[in-house]
């Protein structure tokens, strides 16, 4: 069965520094697709990024990077230079179905206050 | 904004009682999602349905049911409520429904059931 691990559940940082959200997932499938999501204060789940299983660059927008590393079955988050504005929980999630029929399978969470 | 829209914003509703959320999806998706999110239990995925057709099915109760009618709106029924029902109920879209897609959150209902 799928499952996704948030060891951290509450990080607090002050602005400017650079903080990583770990997540660790679990599947017996090889095709499956990786997701971060932000949930800032005002309750909205926003997409943050999706990764397939299949390719394993690392990628970066702006202050944020996700490392992906199948070897560790990891797919972690830094923001770099954090800002008060990226005070939210952030959620991993995962997708193993097939092209049709989903089932999304999210991590319990990070939450994250950036003190000014 | 996601595009995705829900209604009621906040419904507060007794025990044993039956409500009925309402979603619309982004013009152009097909598929649309529901999760429950409460403290206890975090985000659970509960169903989806891709162009009117039940999709996928997470760890919805019996007592809740949903469906996606022709104009591509969906509703979660939930029947017989029980306090801990209480939780943000949250409707996603995505185009095709597979599993690639990244899913667009609306903002969520909020039932209480006292």
């Amino acid at each position: 069965a799928q499952k996704v691990t948030q060891a951290q559940t509450e990080i607090s940082v002050v602005e400017k520094e650079d903080v990583t959200l770990d997540c660790v997932y679990e599947t017996r499938d090889t095709t499956y697709y990786l997701f971060w999501y932000k949930q800032p204060p005002s309750g909205e789940l926003v997409f943050l990024i999706r990764r397939n299983s299949f390719d394993e660059q690392n990628e970066i927008s702006g202050r944020y990077s996700w490392n992906f590393q199948k070897s560790t079955s990891s797919f972690n988050f830094t923001i770099t230079a954090s800002q008060v504005v990226d005070s939210a929980v952030y959620f991993c999630a995962l997708s193993e179905a097939d092209n049709y029929g989903q089932n999304f399978v999210f991590g319990p969470g990070t939450r994250l206050s950036v003190l000014p | 904004d996601s595009g995705v829209t829900q209604t009621p914003k906040h419904l507060i509703t007794a025990t044993g009682q039956r409500v009925t959320l309402r979603c619309s999806p982004r013009s152009g998706d097909l598929s649309v999602y529901w999760y429950q999110q409460s403290l206890d239990q975090g985000l659970q995925f509960l169903i989806q349905y891709y162009n009117g057709e039940e999709r996928a099915k997470g760890n919805i109760l019996e007592r809740f049911s949903a469906q996606q009618f022709p104009d591509l709106h969906s509703e979660l029924n939930l029947s017989s409520l029980e306090l801990g029902d209480s939780a943000l109920y949250f409707c996603a879209s995505s185009g095709r429904g597979g599993a690639r897609d990244e899913q667009y959150f609306g903002p969520g209902t909020r039932l209480t059931v006292t």
